[in-house]
């Protein structure tokens, strides 16, 4: 079945360490989201993205940033962890045909330490 | 931008009982309302959603209601069961770029 793949499924780094979460679907979707999830704030956009060459910022972008390498790739990356950015975070997507359902992936739970 | 309120934060009902779980939104270009569950140590899963030019849709035990005059939108259950016991969310959305705003969610308990 076509699918949201993300990896790292679990992540412990330290304070100040470069991270990077990487999200694949092969369901042909155009756009894609990055959520940040935590107890009792729901799922707050990170960024999005609708082709290789737009990137959006969501309502919670600041220390994050990220890179569309393919259509079916959409990567996020933390330049200097710090503790409260530890998070679930989940990879979405969405195109025309799904009419903007979203379609999640199994999230990465990240750590900082 | 857009503002989802979600209430209540959480909801315990016995097995067989209704549950309702509530949504106000604060812009009116919104067109869009998903309803996600969340099972623990789950992906959120779409379980119904409702476009603008609808006021009601239903599934099986699930129905969502819409009032854009109000802007609010409403989840019900009836006859609930035991797994249904999972976080609720709802999220509001609009335009081309399929921009989901979410609400805090609802933490259902369904008691046997």
């Amino acid at each position: 079945d076509a699918d949201v793949t993300q990896t790292p499924r679990n992540r412990i780094t330290k304070t100040g360490k470069r991270i990077m979460l990487e999200c694949s679907q092969t369901k042909g979707h155009d756009r894609m989201y990055w959520y940040r999830q935590d107890p009792g704030l729901g799922l707050r956009l990170i960024y999005y993205s609708f082709d290789v060459k737009d990137i959006n910022k969501g309502e919670i972008s600041d220390g994050y940033s990220v890179s569309r390498q393919a259509q079916a790739k959409f990567s996020l990356s933390l330049e200097s962890a710090i503790p409260n950015q530890t998070a679930l975070y989940f990879c979405a997507t969405s195109d025309d045909r799904t009419g903007g359902r979203a379609f999640f992936g199994q999230g990465t739970r990240l750590t900082v330490v | 931008g857009e503002n989802v309120e979600q209430h209540p934060s959480t909801l315990s009902v016995q097995e067989g009982d209704s549950a309702v779980i509530k949504c106000t939104y604060s812009d009116s270009a919104s067109n869009y309302f998903p309803w996600y569950k969340q099972e623990l140590g789950k992906r959120p899963q779409l379980i119904i959603d409702i476009r603008s030019n609808v006021g009601e849709k239903k599934d099986q035990r699930i129905a969502v209601t819409l009032n854009k005059t109000a802007k609010h939108f409403s989840l019900h259950i009836t006859e609930t069961q035991p797994e249904d016991s999972a976080v609720y969310f709802c999220a509001a959305g609009g335009g081309s770029n399929y921009k989901l705003t979410f609400g805090k969610g609802t933490l259902l308990t369904v008691n046997p």
